[in-house]
């Protein structure tokens, strides 16, 4: 299957400090792209869709403020958490589309733990 | 009603026995169905993709989709003590994005 990379996998922060992760598809090229958040034990959380060359748009609920995303070129989209917060910790998982098919392929995940 | 209804469990199942986890929809407009595999602290991996109603079979896993009863179904064969993990299903019609359930998680036990 095509190929989601992320990074970083593991993040520590302090509290006010700003955080970016990064979600590139290895082998195809993405228009759009998922970011999702997931708590321990529970589904993934749709927080926005990703649109090259355009804004994302957000899920209601979501801070868009707070969650910004970029997503600069074809393969790469990114989220930056900014001023984090404890609450904000959490999984965070992206996701892409190639294209040519429904099929949604997941990068790794991101793990946010704030101090 | 939620748009995806998936039993939780957790699902305990011997070494070698054949696991039959399901979700139910009730948004007529998904075409594409999906079955994940998460293993703790990893992102989900894709089993299994299909868009249309029957079986479709890959090794040990099978997806059925029944788009009249708005069913679906993953089966696995002589389970393995590696398929523990939580089992999500995901669905969409075209051009949104997924909706999931809420994973299922199953234990093989050796």
């Amino acid at each position: 299957g095509a190929v989601v990379s992320q990074h970083p996998s593991w993040v520590i922060c302090k509290s006010g400090t700003s955080v970016k992760i990064e979600c590139r598809s290895l082998d195809f090229q993405a228009t759009t792209m998922f970011w999702y958040r997931q708590f321990p034990k529970q589904s993934l959380m749709l927080m926005a869709t990703s649109n090259e060359g355009s804004k994302a748009t957000y899920e209601q609920g979501v801070e868009k403020d707070k969650f910004l995303i970029n997503h600069a070129s074809l393969t790469l989209s990114t989220l930056t958490v900014t001023s984090a917060h404890p609450e904000d910790s959490s999984f965070y998982i992206c996701s892409a589309n190639p294209g040519f098919t429904g099929e949604l392929f997941f990068g790794e995940g991101s793990r946010l733990t704030v101090l | 009603q939620k748009e995806v209804e998936q039993d939780p469990g957790p699902l305990s199942v011997p070494e070698g026995a054949i696991v039959s986890l399901n979700c139910t929809y009730s948004n007529s407009a998904f075409q594409y169905f999906m079955w994940y595999r998460q293993y703790s602290r990893k992102g989900p991996e894709l089993l299994m993709y299909t868009y249309s109603s029957g079986n479709k079979e890959d090794g040990r896993f099978t997806a059925q989709v029944d788009k009249s009863s708005k069913y679906i179904s993953l089966f696995i064969r002589d389970s393995q003590p590696s398929d523990s993990a939580t089992y999500l299903c995901a669905m969409r019609p075209r051009g949104t994005p997924l909706v999931f359930g809420k994973g299922t998680r199953l234990s093989v036990i050796a």
